[in-house]
């Protein structure tokens, strides 16, 4: 029954690998985000898919890149990974990006580089 | 300049008493939302409350209401009755809706940790 669920739960690579985090939502929602939240527990949006098309795109590194194949699914690449993508990535969705629509959270990847 | 400021890092508050948690916002939108979302020890982030910038009333959902001062573009969240599970991170944030370039992105505040005592 889980509303947004990411998948893995905890990554822990070495410097330099690329890895991947998955996303699925499953509450018909059109609108879905990837956030960083760093260790001083500051969150920060990184992209935005509304209808599978990229809407926002904040000043992130390349070597970041999300994928929509459908609405339900928002997956995040990252290659060449640095100590300092050491992080917690949250995915959440709303309905749409307009009026007073909550975002649901997914519970969160802890990334940590070694 | 800061969009969302919490100026609490921490605030202590007795089991069943109340509490208020701080938020100060800025925007030149007249259209805006603002959240409330906690974050447990547990890591999930659980949405709370809802306030529009046109709502004339405050929001309430249970034991959680806003008071909302627009002028003062304050939006700051009460817990009544405080319970021992309210023990959390508890983040303020903002959807502003004009200019055509936010696309609902929230910004977020830097969070107030609550501790409720026994």
């Amino acid at each position: 029954d889980t509303a947004v669920s990411q998948t893995p739960k905890y990554l822990v690579t070495q410097m330099g690998n690329d890895k991947s985090i998955k996303c699925e939502q499953n509450l018909g929602h059109d609108t879905m985000y990837w956030y960083k939240q760093d260790s001083k527990k500051f969150l920060k949006i990184m992209f935005s898919y509304n209808n599978k098309e990229l809407i926002i795109n904040e000043t992130v590194p390349n070597r970041f890149s999300p994928k929509s194949p459908d609405k339900a699914h928002l997956n995040l690449h990252i290659n060449s990974l640095e100590l300092g993508d050491s992080a917690v990535y949250f995915c959440a969705s709303s309905r749409g990006f307009l009026g007073n629509q909550p975002q649901h959270f997914g519970d969160g990847t802890r990334l940590s580089i070694l | 300049a800061q969009k969302i400021t919490q100026t609490q890092p921490g605030m202590f508050v007795q089991e069943k008493e109340a509490v208020t948690l701080d938020c100060t916002y800025d925007t030149s939108d007249q259209s805006y939302g603002l959240f409330w979302y906690k974050q447990p020890s547990s890591g999930e982030m659980i949405f709370l409350i809802y306030q529009g910038s046109y709502d004339e009333q405050n929001a309430t959902e249970g034991r959680y209401s806003l008071n909302f001062q627009k002028a003062r573009k304050s939006a700051n969240l009460v817990i009544s009755a405080s319970q021992l599970g309210d023990s959390a991170m508890y983040f303020c944030a903002m959807r502003e809706y004009e200019g055509g370039t936010s696309y609902g992105k929230l910004t977020f505040g830097q969070g107030t940790i609550l501790t409720v005592h026994p």
